[in-house]
């Protein structure tokens, strides 16, 4: 699986839109990008993923560079309770895959008002 | 839908005691996962199921073992704890290898 490299930390104005970025320049075409969030002392929690078109949900939205070596999560609207560490996970999809996910450090994103 | 509980919530064993930490998902998901997390990193894989009966090692094996003998249920188990071992444990659990992994709450446990 590719390895990614996000900033250690940022912080976001409430209200305001949050754009994490996440190079994985050396990712391959069977690869997907994943984004999980994890606020203090809990689980993680999935937000988003995608392969090479940009993706929106609910929760955020996620755009991915035309050669796919980065993107950006976006969550447009920041409120407090996003404060959390966000991981950018690389991971290859398809038979023979464990579907196991490889965390890195994350960036820990600080809402304030 | 209680998703993915884990049991207990916390833990301190002295060192050499053993320990079973049980994980259960109730959304009928083929694919359990175990991982454990040290203050300020990431999370790392410990062992993983893709079904039944099925497991198999990750990153970070040693010192644990695992069985599978319900689909609903995930045990983690430390034979001999050392302080090496005191770290946060999470269960995870998913319905594909593609989908996405529902976390449970968290096992913190402590070894002295």
């Amino acid at each position: 699986d590719a390895k990614t490299t996000q900033p250690p930390s940022m912080d976001c104005a409430e209200g305001r839109a949050a754009n994490l970025p996440c190079n994985h320049s050396t990712i391959s075409g069977n690869e997907y990008v994943y984004w999980y969030r994890q606020i203090h002392s809990q689980g993680p929690q999935y937000i988003i993923h995608g392969l090479k078109n940009n993706e929106t949900n609910e929760m955020a939205s996620l755009i991915i560079t035309e050669d796919r070596k980065s993107s950006t999560l976006i969550l447009p609207h920041a409120t407090l309770r996003d404060t959390a560490v966000y991981y950018c996970i690389v991971r290859v999809v398809g038979s023979g895959n464990t579907g196991k996910l490889i965390f890195g450090q994350g960036t820990t994103l600080q809402v304030k008002p | 839908n209680a998703g993915v509980t884990q049991t207990p919530k916390f833990r301190v064993l002295k060192t050499g005691q053993s320990m079973t930490l049980l994980c259960a998902q109730d959304m009928n998901h083929e694919y359990m996962y175990w991982y454990r997390q040290d203050p300020g990193m990431g999370l790392r894989l410990i062992h993983y199921s893709v079904g039944e009966g099925t497991t198999a090692k990750g990153e970070v094996p040693d010192g644990y073992n695992v069985s599978r003998l319900k689909k609903q249920n995930f045990l983690l188990g430390l034979e001999s704890a050392a302080p090496s071992q005191t770290s946060v444990y999470f269960c995870a659990s998913s319905s594909g290898i593609h989908n996405e992994q529902f976390f449970g709450p968290g096992t913190r446990l402590t070894v002295l």
